[in-house]
């Protein structure tokens, strides 16, 4: 079965640097557009990053653009997020999902990113 | 402020019928047919209940369905049952540089 499982979340200082990992399993992972989203504590979700299979087109949100790098390596079966400048605002659980269409299909459980000094 | 804006809350008692609103503009909902709503319960990852407007993902009940008129999506979720109460949340391809937004997410609950 599917199964995205998320990793590399944890408390960082503002403008420090963190790196996420996401195994993914149960499927052609080479085959699936992959995304990033996330969720501030008791707030609703944000749309953070996506990459297409073979990694040639990504977009950002404007809120990380310049500050946030997504990945793949599909060798390995896995999605990156690397985030450098972070900042408070920048805390979040997040949660990578794979994309079908313009549809996340499954989900991973999440990691948490807390930006505190 | 998030881009699709929904009702923060809405309540209906089991069997009854409820639907949730999520208006965008031309630019995303209005724009496209892909609109998608997603369940989510507490401390939990979100779900796909609907996708392209009006699509169930395989095991996803009947009871939930999905329409668009205009810049409004609806979700409606027909014979409320205890287990319906979580947040859901709406999301639209854009045309804007975002690529997808979301709504602000709407607490259901089953009275």
């Amino acid at each position: 079965q599917v199964q995205l499982v998320e990793s590399g979340g944890g408390l960082v200082k503002p403008g420090g640097s963190l790196r996420l990992s996401c195994a993914a399993s149960g499927f052609t992972f080479s085959d699936y557009y992959m995304s990033w989203i996330r969720q501030a504590p008791g707030k609703g979700l944000e749309w953070v990053s996506y990459i297409s299979s073979s990694g040639s087109t990504i977009y950002y949100a404007d809120s990380v653009k310049g500050r946030f790098t997504i990945s793949r390596d599909n060798a390995k079966n896995s999605l990156y997020l690397q985030m450098n400048s972070l900042r408070a605002e920048d805390t979040a659980v997040y949660y990578c999902a794979r994309v079908v269409g313009h549809d996340l299909d499954y989900w991973g459980q999440g990691t948490l990113v807390t930006v505190s000094s | 402020q998030s881009a699709l804006t929904q009702p923060a809350s809405v309540s209906g008692s089991p069997g009854q019928s409820i639907t949730i609103s999520c208006t965008g503009t031309s630019s995303d909902v209005g724009g496209y047919n892909y609109v998608s709503w997603y369940q989510q319960h507490p401390g939990k990852a979100p779900k796909l209940m609907i996708y392209e407007v009006s699509n169930r993902p395989s095991g996803v009940s009947n009871r939930f369905s999905g329409s668009k008129s205009g810049n409004t999506a609806s979700l409606t979720i027909s014979g409320l049952q205890a287990e319906d109460e979580a947040d859901y949340y709406c999301s639209s391809y854009t045309s804007s540089s975002t690529y997808v937004v979301f709504g602000g997410g709407t607490k259901l609950t089953v009275l």
